[in-house]
């Protein structure tokens, strides 16, 4: 069937360390990918996405690209700041809904 | 800047009691979806509907739970009877999509939900 695999959290990295969190997918067909973020007290906001094999998804400053032969779609950040500190969650499009990884959580200590 | 709305934004309420929370999607977007986010179970699909038909409800608790959409700005989740577990984040998220695809989900607020 269809499932996300998140890297368990809580990661806690310094200010300006290097970000990684690992996702990897099963899914039949072509699914699109995404990341979302919750920052506490809201609700998920688009981080950025793929939609085929080897698109980059980026946006402030994060980064994944779609890897068909891995089946993963890791988010990178090469300077994390505080006001980074958030829940992410990977995400599968698929059958017209998506399917969630079960988040990961992300200290920066100052 | 077009947003998903949820009201209320917390409810306080006893056992038993009825609860119902609304959201306003986007306007234009063609799905709805109600998730719930706890703590132990992280975040779950309970519903989605797609031109305003219900498409698989098999994430909720159909003894107590039902989703309607009476038109394309107002969706609902009620609960009734409701019971301590049900004390959670429930999101509305919307987006436009197909029976293959689908595009950015734009969650709103949620609803904080405390039941005693």
């Amino acid at each position: 069937g269809n499932s996300v695999t998140q890297m368990e959290g809580p990661v806690t990295l310094s200010e300006e360390a290097f970000l990684t969190i690992n996702c990897t997918y099963t899914a039949t067909g072509y699914p699109s990918l995404f990341w979302y973020v919750q920052y506490p007290g809201e609700g998920l906001q688009l981080l950025l996405k793929a939609t085929k094999a080897d698109d980059k998804g980026s946006n402030k400053g994060f980064e994944a690209t779609y890897r068909k032969e891995t089946t993963s779609f890791h988010l990178e950040k090469g300077s994390v700041q505080v006001s980074d500190s958030a829940v992410y969650f990977c995400a599968l499009g698929v059958g017209g809904k998506l399917i969630f990884g079960q988040g990961t959580t992300l200290q920066v200590k100052p | 800047d077009a947003r998903v709305t949820q009201t209320p934004r917390h409810k306080v309420t006893e056992m038993g009691q009825e609860v119902t929370m609304r959201c306003q999607p986007i306007l234009g977007h063609n799905t709805v979806f109600w998730y719930r986010q706890t703590m132990m179970q992280g975040l779950e699909l309970l519903a989605y509907f797609r031109n305003r038909a219900p498409l698989d409800d098999s994430g909720m608790p159909k003894d107590r739970f039902s989703a309607e959409m009476p038109d394309a700005t107002l969706a609902t989740l009620k609960i009734q009877p409701s019971e301590p577990r049900d004390s959670a984040v429930y999101f509305c998220a919307s987006g436009h999509g197909t029976s293959k695809s689908i595009e950015t989900q734009y969650f709103g607020p949620g609803t904080r939900l405390l039941v005693l």
